[in-house]
């Protein structure tokens, strides 16, 4: 299995509250990504990084920022969280761009906003 | 509105029974993946399909990618209980674009 971690694995905050995840790679992949997984929408990409300090936007990035100062992290924040971010959050690696070769998974995060 | 559109979005069989899901789209890929995710895991890749008409087996399952590369299909032969589990496909284009399906959720009765 691809070393990949993520925490927390559960959160519940409230509406309004800053949340960050985390992702962390024991790989050293290049890029990395953040994804949203809801019901009746698949995965959609939210930020990916192609580099330390080198990130883009994705499908959904209104309402997250995101930063990779090391090689091994990605961080995703929430500035003031809301309702519509719900979801389970799964950050993804690999070695060279999406659909060029496989991602690996993290486990998710489960994050409930009141 | 999806990008790529996967039919049945459930389904749900008899051990031993056959089956096959699809992936369509209007869009041309530069290749198509499928995943499997179980409860609680994030999407393990299968397989990845590039060539336009190419089939690929793994093991009981069959992977198909259609000649104009918009659609694929993926069919289980003989499923077992261990094959339960969210299928979704995802394809790419550009050089760093991939858009995922809402899946398929497949449960198989014992």
């Amino acid at each position: 299995d691809a070393g990949i971690t993520q925490s927390p694995r559960h959160k519940v905050t409230e509406t309004g509250t800053p949340v960050t995840l985390r992702c962390h790679q024991t790989e050293n992949h290049r890029y990395m990504y953040w994804y949203r997984q809801d019901p009746g929408h698949g995965l959609r990409l939210i930020h990916y990084s192609y580099g330390v300090k080198d990130t883009d936007k994705g499908e959904v990035s209104d309402g997250y920022s995101v930063s990779r100062s090391k090689t091994e992290d990605f961080l995703l924040t929430l500035e003031s969280a809301t309702s519509s971010q719900t979801s389970v959050y799964f950050c993804a690696i690999s070695g060279r761009g999406r659909g060029q070769e496989t991602q690996y998974f993290g486990p998710g995060t489960r994050l409930l906003v009141l | 509105t999806q990008l790529l559109e996967q039919s049945p979005q459930f389904l749900s069989i008899q051990e031993g029974e056959n089956l096959t899901v699809y992936c369509n789209s209007s869009s041309v890929f530069s290749s198509l993946q499928w995943y499997r995710q179980e409860p609680g895991e994030g999407p393990v890749l299968l397989v990845t399909v590039v060539t336009g008409g190419e089939v690929k087996k793994l093991k009981r399952l069959t992977f198909q990618f259609g000649d104009a590369r918009k659609d694929s299909s993926l069919h289980i032969t003989a499923a077992q209980p261990g094959d339960t589990g969210l299928y979704l496909c995802a394809g790419a284009y550009n050089n760093n674009d991939m858009r995922f399906g809402a899946g398929t959720r497949l449960t198989v009765k014992p």
